[in-house]
């Protein structure tokens, strides 16, 4: 295991359409996290998992936004309707419980609206 | 409520200099505290961590953080900067209050080292 992987690296998409992105967290890591970064801010949280549980949820993640982790290992982050406010990078990390380790992140999938 | 403020946008430093790039942070409970390193176009890289132990705390790359209860703060350092070390560097914390194990970030600082 090589760490957090994401897929795809770059999305370019015209407004309106839907976007799905996957996240393959470290195997024995059971917390997922998913954030969004925009260019010059930090990381902006988005939702996190705890096994195949959706724990919390930004109030950032309207309606056109869903994310699930059926098995407790990927997780896939759809976004409906696109618009171009939703252009950013969007991060995915894991965690074992214990927070000691932090986080892991992923290279990001980078998304631009069109 | 949780928080980190980085009060620097920007630091910049001649190579060869020592650094510094301030955070402070607000929890209740006991801090677990993080520096993160991005380069441009990619992920962020885990620098180094505090969770209980001594206050110095040394990470990857030579650099190294000192955790201040008192004036709560994390500030990262590097007695020589490297032209390499030019990146963004965000501070997180997150605490042992309640099962909430989700990082709160600053708004990261840029920090550019001049050859």
């Amino acid at each position: 295991d090589t760490g957090v992987s994401q897929d795809p690296r770059h999305k370019i998409t015209k407004r309106g359409q839907n976007v799905t992105f996957r996240c393959d967290p470290i195997s024995e890591h059971n917390r997922l996290y998913w954030y969004r970064q925009t260019l010059g801010q930090g990381p902006e949280f988005l939702t996190y998992f705890q096994n195949e549980a959706q724990l919390e949820k930004s109030r950032l993640l309207s309606d056109r936004f869903s994310a699930e982790r059926p098995k407790g290992s990927f997780s896939t982050l759809e976004i409906q309707r696109t618009e171009q406010g939703d252009s950013a990078m969007y991060l995915c990390a894991s965690s074992s419980p214990d927070i000691n380790y932090g986080y892991t992140f992923g290279s990001g999938t980078r998304l631009t609206v069109v | 409520a949780q928080s980190v403020a980085q009060p620097e946008d920007q630091v910049n430093v001649a190579e060869g200099n020592p650094l510094t790039v301030k955070c402070t942070y607000s929890v209740s409970g006991n801090p677990y505290l993080f520096w993160y390193v991005q380069y441009p176009n990619r992920g962020l890289q885990f620098l180094l961590k505090y969770i209980t132990g001594d206050n110095l705390v040394k990470g990857s790359y030579g650099f190294e953080a000192e955790f201040n209860k008192s004036q709560t703060s994390f500030h990262l350092k590097k007695p020589s900067a490297l032209v390499s070390d030019s990146a963004l560097y965000f501070c997180a914390v997150s605490s042992n209050a309640g099962n909430n194990r989700k990082l709160i970030w600053g708004l990261g600082t840029s920090l550019a080292v001049n050859p």
